[in-house]
């Protein structure tokens, strides 16, 4: 099992430039989550998707869009990065409701200069 | 709302002694509650976990909390610190308000660990 996979691992883009984190889970879990972790601010969900066919937004979603292409990939668009969304981005899934624990990737560092 | 407060984004603790660590939740409902390591360089994995029985739970490497709920805490300890325990810690907490989808993370505990 390799869990939760993330590509790529870093990336720099100009601002205006996009791009899309792809994110890949092998676990069979329903649920699936975009965060982006900052210095001191802990981890801010993006976006998340509950189950395939779904998909919600969570405390920062603004620049950001996603799709849960099938119960295994969820993608993270910048469709115009901009230097406010240079961050390490990390993607998570969780099997289901309740004490469920989240499983992580190993993130992806974005820098946008 | 459901939050968590983790209080001294630093925690400094000698090799050997007891490592403490603080959280304490807001939650209107009965909540889930995490902690979660981080590795340099690395993605998060779970320390350890209350959802419901037991108020004591133990988790990896040593570290064992109680769920006090009259104090809305659960915080973790390791009665002796290694080095290999530098890392840093987040606490978060999950409930039926959400529809138990979400997590809200604290800001974060960095542990330094002092030879």
């Amino acid at each position: 099992n390799a869990g939760v996979t993330q590509t790529p691992k870093f990336q720099v883009l100009k601002t205006g430039q996009s791009m899309t984190l792809q994110c890949a889970q092998d676990m069979n879990h329903n649920s699936m989550y975009w965060y982006r972790q900052d210095p001191g601010m802990g981890l801010r969900l993006i976006y998340y998707s509950a189950s395939e066919g779904t998909t919600d937004k969570g405390e920062v979603p603004n620049g950001y869009n996603v799709s849960r292409l099938n119960k295994r990939e969820f993608s993270l668009r910048l469709e115009s990065a901009a230097p406010s969304q240079t961050s390490v981005y990390f993607c998570a899934s969780r099997m289901g409701q309740g004490g469920y624990e989240q499983y992580f990737g190993p993130g992806t560092r974005l820098t946008v200069t | 709302a459901q939050s968590v407060t983790q209080l001294g984004s630093h925690v400094s603790v000698s090799e050997g002694a007891l490592v403490l660590l603080r959280c304490n939740y807001s939650s209107s409902v009965p909540p889930y509650l995490f902690w979660y390591v981080q590795y340099p360089n690395q993605g998060l994995q779970l320390l350890l976990k209350y959802t419901t029985g037991a108020t004591l739970v133990k988790g990896i490497n040593g570290f064992e909390a109680e769920f006090k709920k009259s104090e809305t805490s659960f915080h973790p300890t390791k009665p002796s610190a290694h080095m290999s325990d530098a890392a840093e810690y987040f606490c978060a907490v999950s409930s039926s308000y959400y529809g138990n989808n979400r997590l809200a993370f604290g800001k974060g505990n960095q542990v330094v660990v002092i030879p």
